[in-house]
């Protein structure tokens, strides 16, 4: 069964940073190509970015809105796949999912408040 | 970066009804768009892919269509499970940007 879990989320102040860890297990995860997506209170979902396969060098891209701030990384020892958010605004405040697209995580809120 | 146009925002139907939602890109993606159903705090579900394959598990009486800049997803005979807000994705090349999401109701 393929399962994905994202944790780290939590309340954190304007400014501050945070990292979001995404287990995964019932597939080949080094293979993959791990998304980011997250989803605003009452909003749609967004898009944040990715990370590729070592084939294809760990390449990494984002939305323009967190590309100087956030960062993916992976570790396919491990089977998990990082957010690393710096400099955060209260717009970021969002439930942040990791996915494959054909599978997701129950997802993780980041709330961003003073 | 690819535009995605959506609609509609929201659809009232009924049970055994037949609906469907279109999605235009700002370019052509050929068939590299999904769709999916998400439930009020829940996870989005993967129903459609490369725009017409129905993922494993989805039952036939959703379908998608369509190629290049326009696209469709109909559900056939809605089942009171299917009320829920629908995304269209493009898979195209990043950013892969969603729909505005349609909010399916019941009439």
């Amino acid at each position: 069964e393929v399962q994905l879990e994202e944790s780290g989320g939590g309340l954190v102040q304007p400014g501050g940073s945070l990292k979001l860890s995404c287990g995964a297990s019932g597939f080949t995860f080094s293979g993959a190509v791990m998304h980011w997506v997250r989803q605003a209170p009452g909003k749609g979902l967004e898009w944040v970015g990715r990370i590729r396969s070592k084939t294809n060098a760990y390449a990494k891209d984002y939305i323009p809105s967190v590309k100087d701030r956030f960062a993916i990384s992976r570790d396919d020892s491990k089977k998990m796949t990082y957010l690393q958010m710096n400099s955060l605004k209260t717009e970021d405040t969002a439930v942040y999912y990791c996915t494959t697209f054909d599978y997701w995580g129950q997802g993780t809120l980041v709330t961003v408040s003073s | 970066d690819i535009q995605m146009a959506q609609s509609p925002s929201s659809l009232s139907a009924s049970v055994g009804d037949r609906v469907t939602i279109t999605c235009r890109t700002s370019q052509s993606i050929n068939i590299f768009l999904n769709w999916y159903q998400q439930k009020p705090g829940k996870a989005p579900t993967l129903l459609i892919y490369t725009a017409s394959n129905l993922q494993s598990g989805v039952p036939s009486r959703f379908s998608g269509s369509g190629s290049g800049t326009d696209f469709t997803l109909t559900i056939n005979n809605l089942q009171p499970e299917d009320f829920a807000t629908y995304y269209c994705q493009h898979n195209y090349n990043p950013p892969h940007t969603f729909g505005q999401g349609t909010s399916l109701e019941v009439k």
